[in-house]
């Protein structure tokens, strides 16, 4: 039973566009939501990272935002480049971290 | 390099066939992390240990699995009697301080086919 769900499962955007992919949860015992991005071949790494006591975060061009109330979390890509092109992964921890099914974004030059 | 090595790289096995599969972590971490990453899936978290000691395995999803990290560094995960279902990427992740906590550094993983 997947904790943490994700959507879409792939996106495509042209170069300079948002890419935006959204998780939900239920256990509220999560305490720490991580973005993980994967290229093909690799394993993930750790790209931004949010605890529930803030609404948003920024990192150059990757930002989360974080509604508690309604229990969701998402990842916006600004001026998505070619090289963002990867799979992105949510995740929620409690003891352990809990992964989405990921999102396959694609960049078109 | 500094980064978690894993090895070999591809498996395939024939179906009831052991394999084992190695992880080297980042030198001086404390935290190990198993995970399997079924195709087009997020990984799914397997065992962990601390140091030598395996605290968590409920993860693992038959006793077909074991994992060991005798010396509190390298962890092999062996799967006995293969099955195509165990078909996965298997990812080894560490980190330097104890407990499930922030800073997971992952390897690239082994792609295991089993026929």
């Amino acid at each position: 039973q997947q904790q943490v769900k994700q959507s879409p499962q792939s996106l495509i955007v042209q170069k300079g566009g948002i890419s935006i992919i959204n998780c939900a949860y239920e256990n509220t015992a999560f305490d720490y939501f991580p973005w993980y991005q994967q290229f093909p071949g690799k394993g993930p790494a750790l790209l931004i990272a949010i605890r529930p006591d803030v609404s948003e975060k920024k990192e150059g061009r990757f930002t989360i935002s974080f509604n508690k109330s309604a229990k969701q979390f998402s990842l916006h890509i600004m001026d998505s480049q070619p090289g963002d092109s990867a799979t992105y992964f949510c995740a929620a921890r409690t003891r352990k971290l809990s992964f989405g099914a990921g999102t396959t974004v694609t960049v078109r030059a | 390099g500094a980064g978690v090595s894993q090895s070999p790289r591809y498996k395939v096995a024939k179906r009831g066939q052991d394999v084992a599969l190695r992880c080297d972590p980042i030198s001086g971490h404390v935290s190990l992390f198993w995970y399997q990453q079924a195709l087009g899936q997020g990984p799914e978290f397997l065992t962990y240990f601390q140091n030598e000691a395996q605290l968590d395995k409920s993860g693992l999803p038959s006793d077909r699995f074991f994992a060991e990290r005798p010396e509190g560094s390298v962890s092999t995960l062996k799967i006995q009697r293969t099955q195509q279902e165990d078909s996965a990427v298997y990812l080894c992740a560490s980190s330097l301080e104890a407990g499930f906590n922030e800073k997971l550094f992952f390897g690239s993983g082994t792609q295991l086919s089993v026929l």
